[in-house]
């Protein structure tokens, strides 16, 4: 079955800097990535997903990448702020199926 | 348009008794996917379904654990006969087509058997 890994699973950086996250999925079939944020004692919200026939996609300080044929995608934020401490959870599905999560990443902005 | 709606948020049961989630989608959506969470662990896979239909369980227990998703009403995740293990953080979430169109969650059902 589908199988997704996700790294690192605590990632510190100083607010200001860029955080990236990294995801790779074993099913060539997936055609749908999204990613959530989970903030504490909360469920997990979609804050962007992109399709297979992308490479790229940015949504202001928020950007995925794709790479279809070494089956990875990255999560990339820039400008970290506050805020933006959570956990976050990369997630693969093919069309008519499961979504399958990775383990998740818990983000921390230093001060 | 109201989110993913489940009650209750905080469930308490002892060793046996029977938990009973309840999942209202958003309006309009007519897929439902429940999962499971423990402590720091990601989240897990447990079922999907459609209106009238079960999709995949394959991430089910095969015992104790059943859902539905009825034409009217929520769907329901029930545990028969809970034990310790069982306490977790249930999600739904809902989506309005199958795959890759968005999934929403709810803000989980916290379950604590003592």
């Amino acid at each position: 079955g589908e199988n997704v890994e996700q790294h690192p699973s605590t990632l510190s950086v100083q607010e200001g800097d860029s955080a990236v996250i990294k995801c790779t999925y074993s099913d060539s079939a997936s055609n749908y990535f999204p990613w959530y944020k989970q903030e504490l004692g909360k469920g997990p919200q979609l804050i962007i997903d992109i399709r297979s026939n992308v490479g790229e996609k940015k949504d202001q300080r928020i950007a995925v990448t794709l790479n279809k044929t070494a089956k990875h995608f990255s999560l990339h934020i820039t400008e970290t702020q506050p805020e933006d401490s959570a956990v976050y959870f990369c997630a693969a599905s093919r069309g008519n199926d499961k979504i399958i999560f990775g383990k998740g990443t818990r983000l921390h902005i230093l001060p | 348009n109201a989110g993913v709606m489940q009650n209750p948020r905080h469930l308490v049961r002892r060793r046996g008794q029977e938990a009973r989630l309840r999942c209202s989608p958003m309006k309009g959506h007519s897929h439902v996917y429940w999962y499971r969470q423990l402590p720091e662990e990601g989240l897990k896979f447990m079922v999907y379904l459609q209106k009238e239909n079960i999709i995949d369980e394959s991430g089910m227990p095969k015992e104790r654990f059943s859902a539905e998703f009825p034409k009217e009403g929520p769907s329901i995740l029930r545990i028969q006969q809970v034990v310790r293990g069982d306490s977790a953080a249930y999600f739904c979430a809902s989506s309005p087509l199958v795959g890759n169109t968005e999934a929403f969650f709810g803000q989980g059902t916290r379950l604590t058997v003592v």
